[in-house]
This record gives C-alpha cells, sequence and structure tokens, in this order.
C-alpha cells in the first residue's frame, strides 16, 4: 500500500497569512505515460463531509477561491493557502489515487486561525 | 445536480449485520466508480470499499470478507452489506462518487454506525 504522510499534524495561522500543508508518499505517484501526478486535496470541516479542492496534485475544483493552490511531483506535495480566512479552518486530507486498491488518504492536518 | 443521500446505519452489537444505503440521483450509479469511505469518531478517513461500472469490486483489507458492496440499478442505489461487525468497525460511513474515474468529487453526508453492546 502506498502510504501518505502529512505534516504539520495541526498548525495555527493568522487571518491572512499564508498557510502550508505538506504531504509526502511513499512511493512516486507521478504516472510518467501522462506526466500527472494522482492526488487529491480534500477540505472538511466539522459534521460535514469531505470537499475536493485540488486533483491531479495542481488543478482546483470549480468553485474552489483561488488561494488555495496545489504543488508538487513524484513524492512531495503541498496544499498552500495564500491569504487565510476564517472559513478556511477545517482539516485537510491529501489523497492518492495512483494505486487505487487500497486508495489511501494522509492523517488530516488540522488548521485552525491563530 | 447530483445528489447522494446515505441511511441505515445506527447502533448494532458486536457480531451483528448492518446494510448501508446510498441513494443517488444526478447521474447513473452503473456506469460510474463509486466507494464508501469510513471515518471513526475524531479520526481520519479510511477507503473501505470500490465498485467500478464494469462491476469488479474490491475492499480494504481490514473489511475483506465481511462487507460486500453492490448497487442496484434500478433503484441506482449503492448498497454495503456489513456481516461481522466489531467495534472498530464504528464510524460515519460515506459513499463517494468518482465521476472522473479518479479522485471523489461528491460524497454523501454520511451515516453513523455504531457498533456496541
Amino acid at each position: 500500500d502506498i502510504v501518505m504522510t502529512q505534516s504539520p499534524d495541526s498548525l495555527a495561522v493568522s487571518l491572512g497569512e499564508r498557510a502550508t500543508i505538506n504531504c509526502k508518499s511513499s512511493q512516486s505517484i507521478l504516472y510518467n505515460s501522462n506526466n500527472k501526478n494522482y492526488l487529491a486535496w480534500y477540505q472538511q470541516k466539522p459534521g460535514q463531509p469531505p470537499k475536493l479542492l485540488i486533483y491531479w496534485a495542481s488543478t482546483r475544483e470549480s468553485g474552489v477561491p483561488d488561494r488555495f493552490s496545489g504543488s508538487g511531483s513524484g513524492t512531495d506535495f503541498t496544499l498552500t493557502i495564500s491569504s487565510l480566512q476564517a472559513e478556511d479552518a477545517a482539516v485537510y486530507y491529501c489523497q492518492q489515487y495512483y494505486s487505487t486498491r487500497p486508495y489511501t488518504f494522509g492523517q488530516g492536518t488540522k488548521l485552525e486561525i491563530k | 445536480e447530483v445528489q447522494l443521500v446515505e441511511s441505515g446505519g445506527g447502533l448494532i452489537q458486536p457480531g451483528g449485520s448492518l446494510r448501508l444505503s446510498c441513494a443517488a440521483s444526478g447521474f447513473t450509479v452503473s456506469s460510474n466508480y463509486m466507494s464508501w469511505v469510513r471515518q471513526a469518531p475524531g479520526k481520519g478517513l479510511e477507503w473501505v470499499s470500490i465498485i467500478y461500472s464494469g462491476g469488479d469490486t474490491y475492499y480494504a483489507e481490514s473489511v475483506k470478507g465481511r462487507f460486500t458492496i453492490s448497487r442496484d440499478n434500478s433503484q441506482n442505489t449503492l448498497y454495503l452489506q456489513m456481516n461481522s461487525l466489531r467495534a472498530e468497525d464504528t464510524a460515519v460511513y460515506y459513499c463517494a462518487l468518482g465521476s472522473s474515474g479518479y479522485y471523489y468529487d461528491y460524497w454523501g453526508q454520511g451515516t453513523l454506525v455504531t457498533v456496541s453492546s
């Protein structure tokens, strides 16, 4: 199984500041034939299901504010929130879909407002 | 508009069985790949099972042999039959749609399963 490890487990950032969450996979999730990284990012708020933010490591889902961006390739990935808003307080998960049996998620990163 | 509505959760004793349903609208279940993902109280997301449009099914090792994913094309509904339930199966169970064939772009609100005596 591909293990996804996020860092940090939690962080507190002031409003308007940048937040950065990292995700590392235990093996490359870059598919060489199409040069795509098989990684998604989700946001989950209390009492709600996860919401897709980013797929193919850097493509924003429709309707997601452009302050959210994804980067990275191979085994190392980053979710960046450029200017933190109050509504961004949530738990964020990365997920690989390169090896689909099983799909695996990171353990989650809790983002709080400082 | 895509909608996923889970039902069937509840309190069940260890060793018991439960069937979860996920009623879908706005798309055809049989033409897409769909999964169950669970989340134990205060914990992260755990992938449970998938059914592909062709009918192939796969399971996490933790539920293999105990859980069965299926769908009813006439009802446009996804199911998860859970047998031999254990305390560690306690979680909110989400059904999720991967309309692109890869990542999960739609999720239901979840249904809580509590396994306890």
